[in-house]
């Protein structure tokens, strides 16, 4: 069973940098077929996806935060890194990771395991 | 981007009664190579992440109790609750994985009446 912990500042300060890392366990950030989705969650409204890394190194982004975001792999510790620049209060968001759905070799952006999410702010 | 519009916003049940969501898309979901809809619907408790509940429109995850069923095609869809139950209390939205960005509605908040 994948498992996966999101960590990092529960506080940025505006246009600094948001870095936050998912942790994953009972599998492998590098195994065939996977891709780590980046998903965020401003306070009582709807899910905003980011984007995602493939166990390759592949990525892809959503256009609107294309610009300042970077999702990347750290395979020695078997983690997923995000990285937001210049961040503003519109940027204050639970910010999820999560494991795309795989099956028989295909991948989709269903989202099928989910860390518990971890609630930055952005604020002076 | 595709835009995913749910309604109602806000959902009152009661216990045993049935619970119908509606999420409609700004354009088609069906890929006609595979003759698929590209959608997906989760269930969020408060204080926790989403639940994957159904994709491929109404193909039930591993586990979801068969109360839950997704209907629907092209660009309408719903998401059924055939006779609510205590925990099934929580905000439910519909994702599209028709093309990036892959995009959410807004939730549905369901409450027992």
């Amino acid at each position: 069973q994948v498992q996966l912990q999101e960590s990092g500042p529960g506080l940025v300060k505006p246009s600094e940098t948001l870095s936050l890392t998912c942790s994953v366990s009972g599998g492998s950030v590098t195994s065939g077929s996977s891709f780590w989705s980046w998903i965020r969650q401003p306070p009582e409204k709807g899910l905003e996806w980011i984007g995602f890394v493939s166990y390759s190194g592949s990525t892809h982004y959503n256009p609107s935060l294309r610009s300042r975001v970077t999702i990347s792999l750290a395979t020695s510790m078997n983690q997923v890194s995000l990285r937001l620049s210049s961040v503003t209060a519109a940027d204050t968001a639970v910010y999820y990771c999560a494991r795309q759905y795989c099956s028989g070799g295909d991948c989709y952006p269903i989202f099928e395991y989910w860390g518990q999410g971890t609630l930055v702010t952005v604020s002076s | 981007d595709i835009v995913m519009t749910q309604s109602p916003d806000f959902l009152a049940v009661s216990l045993g009664e049935r619970a119908t969501i509606n999420c409609k898309s700004s354009q088609s979901l069906l890929y006609s190579s595979d003759n698929k809809n590209y959608v997906a619907w989760y269930q969020q408790k408060p204080g926790q992440p989403p639940k994957l509940l159904i994709y491929w429109a109404f193909t039930r995850e591993s586990g979801v109790p068969d109360r839950f069923s997704g209907s629907g095609s092209g660009a309408d869809f719903t998401l059924t609750i055939s006779s609510l139950q205590a925990e099934d209390v929580a905000v439910y939205s519909c994702q599209q994985y028709y093309s990036t960005p892959y995009t959410f509605g807004q939730g549905t908040k369901l409450e027992m009446k």
